[in-house]
């Protein structure tokens, strides 16, 4: 079965530094897409960043970026500069079949200011 | 720019209830999703959808029921309420194309009493 693992319950960072968290999965497909999402208080899921598992290239999309270590299957999240508006919840997920999504637990992310 | 719409928001429901989650979108897309989340916990698939007419489980369908009609609306039944069913659900769609991420609604937040 698919699964995917978050293994940070909750992490912090001071205002404008960097913060890295961590998503490993398994999955039996070749060919995938890896998905971020942000989950702030309002409860809304919002697509942070995607990374095409065939590309070598990680993704980047302002602050965001991947690390994308495909052969350890680690999909990690680099967010630079963090702002207060950072502050959520962050899930990682991998398609399953009939493109459904397999989501991690969660990371908890707080700002410090 | 509607996307994806669910009502109601909030609900409270007593043991042994009836009520229909309601979920509409004006995207076009083929697929589309029912999930929950329970407290600090990520996303679990209930039922999911490949178009008009055509419906599946996902990992926890207990419980629900769902049907699709048409192809912008997917309305989610639960028949006999039960405490274990308080949660906070979404309803998703995407085209079913590979690399399209989820679009979600704002999400109903349940409780069985």
């Amino acid at each position: 079965a698919q699964t995917v693992t978050q293994s940070q319950p909750e992490m912090s960072v001071q205002e404008a530094e960097t913060v890295t968290l961590s998503c490993t999965y398994d999955t039996s497909e070749s060919d995938y897409y890896l998905f971020w999402y942000k989950q702030p208080p309002s409860r809304q899921m919002i697509l942070v960043i995607r990374q095409e598992a065939y590309k070598q290239q990680n993704a980047t999309e302002n602050r965001f970026s991947v690390n994308f270590q495909k052969a350890a299957k680690s999909f990690s999240l680099k967010i630079s500069d963090s702002q207060l508006g950072d502050a959520a919840m962050y899930f990682c997920a991998t398609p399953g079949s009939n493109y459904q999504l397999i989501w991690g637990a969660g990371t908890k992310l707080i700002i410090k200011p | 720019n509607a996307g994806v719409t669910q009502t109601p928001k909030f609900r409270i429901l007593k043991i042994g209830q009836s009520m229909t989650l309601q979920c509409t979108q004006d995207m076009n897309h083929n697929y589309m999703y029912w999930y929950r989340q329970d407290p600090g916990m990520g996303l679990k698939l209930i039922y999911y959808s490949v178009g008009a007419g055509i419906t599946d489980k996902g990992e926890v369908p207990n419980g629900y029921n769902v049907s699709r009609s048409t192809t912008e609306d997917f309305p989610l039944r639960l028949e006999l309420a039960a405490p274990s069913q308080t949660s906070v659900y979404f309803c998703a769609s995407s085209p079913g194309l590979p690399g399209q991420p989820q679009h979600f609604g704002d999400g109903t937040r349940l409780s069985i009493l």
